[in-house]
């Protein structure tokens, strides 16, 4: 299992430009995440997608949007970058046992905005 | 509203001591803890977690942390640190009953080992 991967692994930006950013999962799970991780303020959801065709706003959504492509695949899209969105960004997909649930982060992507 | 508070933003320890890394949490009903670690370039890897059962939790690398229902607190400990356990650590925290996809993170504590 390769787990949850992200790419691209780094990117710039100049304000104004639109991107992507995809992720994706190969464990079978329902539930996945967007979250962005900025100096001193851990890590703040952007997005989640409880299941395939479902997706909620987390703490920071304005500038974002998300699609859950399918149960594999959920991407971020910035369509106006700001600077403020410098920053970098890790994907996560839960399992859910019986005895709770754990969410697997994907590797991030560093994104610079100019 | 869910939260959690990690006080110190950074910890400094002497290999072979022992280290704490605190937590404390706010959450409507019973809450699952858990612990993750991020060493320097990389995605957060999961350490433990508390559901329910016994207060001390046993998880990878040696770590373990005591829940502290009284003190909302859910403190990481380490009998013995190693220089290799020096990273980021993250509390993270979920509501039991609703929110149920939703977990809120700490800000974060770098943990340095020195030899």
């Amino acid at each position: 299992n390769a787990g949850v991967t992200q790419t691209p692994k780094f990117q710039v930006l100049k304000t104004g430009q639109s991107m992507t950013l995809q992720c994706a999962q190969d464990m079978n799970h329902n539930s996945m995440y967007w979250y962005r991780q900025d100096p001193g303020m851990g890590l703040r959801l952007i997005y989640y997608s409880a299941s395939e065709g479902t997706t909620d706003k987390g703490e920071v959504p304005n500038g974002y949007n998300v699609s859950r492509l399918n149960k594999r695949e959920f991407s971020l899209r910035l369509e106006s970058a700001a600077p403020s969105q410098t920053s970098v960004y890790f994907c996560a997909s839960l399992r859910v046992q019986a005895m709770g649930e754990t969410q697997y982060f994907g590797p991030g992507t560093r994104l610079l905005v100019l | 509203a869910q939260s959690v508070a990690q006080p110190e933003d950074q910890v400094n320890v002497a290999e072979g001591n022992p280290l704490t890394v605190k937590c404390t949490y706010s959450v409507s009903g019973n809450p699952y803890l858990f612990w993750y670690v991020q060493y320097p370039n990389r995605g957060l890897q999961f350490l433990l977690k508390y559901i329910t059962g016994d207060n001390l939790v046993k998880g990878s690398y040696g770590f373990e942390a005591e829940f502290n229902k009284s003190q909302t607190s859910f403190h990481l400990k380490k009998p013995s640190a190693l220089v290799s356990d020096s990273a980021l650590y993250f509390c993270a925290v979920r509501a039991a009953l609703y929110n149920f996809n939703k977990f809120y993170f700490g800000s974060g504590t770098k943990l340095n080992v020195k030899p």
